[in-house]
């Protein structure tokens, strides 16, 4: 059962701490989308990747966020230095090129204190 | 620009019951449409699309949808609610950004509660 894999699942760290979550996209899929999800803005895309080329990163604060597909195989979101208001949900999703048709994972749930 | 509204932020509906959730979105051509769910603890599932044709399309679950261009809505309906449809619901609308984008635009959600 092909599937998109986060770790880690769940993260607590001080503020000022570097994270780095990573995403398996499913094998096949050539696009992949980072988003973050938190109770007052819902769904805000971060990045969007196709064929590893990132395509859009508008919606990433420039300073501290970057994203990078360093292979077919893993896409990772970096936040350094982190801050309190980072703490949410970021959800990678990897797609096969379909308009709207997503694969998400499970989601990784950073709490930075 | 793209935008989706979705009118209730929570729902609650007794198992057996109909339901109905509402979208609305603001789309400069003829949008792709969606609804995913995402249950507690997971990532959202894509339930069903429209993209062009029969404006009322048919998902996964017993879900559909129906496509209306005159109300820019694309309501998600049930006509029986089960315990395990408690989650929540996701309209989105795309694509947008030039490029040929598959980027999306999600609504803020609909959570649905199911009373036994």
């Amino acid at each position: 059962d092909a599937r998109v894999t986060q770790t880690p699942r769940h993260k607590v760290t001080e503020m000022g701490q570097e994270v780095t979550m990573r995403c398996q996209p499913i094998l096949g899929h050539n696009t992949v989308f980072w988003y973050r999800q938190t109770m007052m803005q819902g769904l805000e895309l971060l990045a969007y990747f196709r064929n590893r080329a990132p395509l859009d990163d508008s919606g990433m604060p420039k300073d501290r966020f970057s994203a990078e597909m360093p292979d077919a195989t893993l896409a990772t979101l970096k936040i350094q230095p982190s801050e309190p208001r980072d703490s949410a949900v970021y959800f990678c999703a990897s797609g096969s090129g379909k308009v709207g048709e997503l694969f998400f994972g499970e989601g990784s749930r950073l709490t930075v204190l | 620009a793209q935008s989706v509204t979705q009118p209730d932020i929570h729902i609650t509906v007794s198992e057996g019951a109909s339901l109905e959730l509402r979208c609305n979105y603001s789309y400069g051509a003829t949008p792709y449409l969606f609804w995913y769910v995402q249950s507690p603890g997971q990532g959202l599932q894509l339930l069903l699309k429209y993209f062009s044709g029969d404006t009322l399309v048919q998902g996964i679950k017993g879900f559909e949808a129906e496509f209306k261009r005159s109300q820019s809505s694309f309501n998600l309906r049930k006509p029986s609610v089960h315990w395990s449809d408690a989650a929540e619901y996701f309209c989105a609308v795309g694509p947008y950004s030039q490029g040929g984008s598959e980027k999306l635009v999600f609504g803020k959600g609909t959570k649905l509660t199911v009373n036994p």
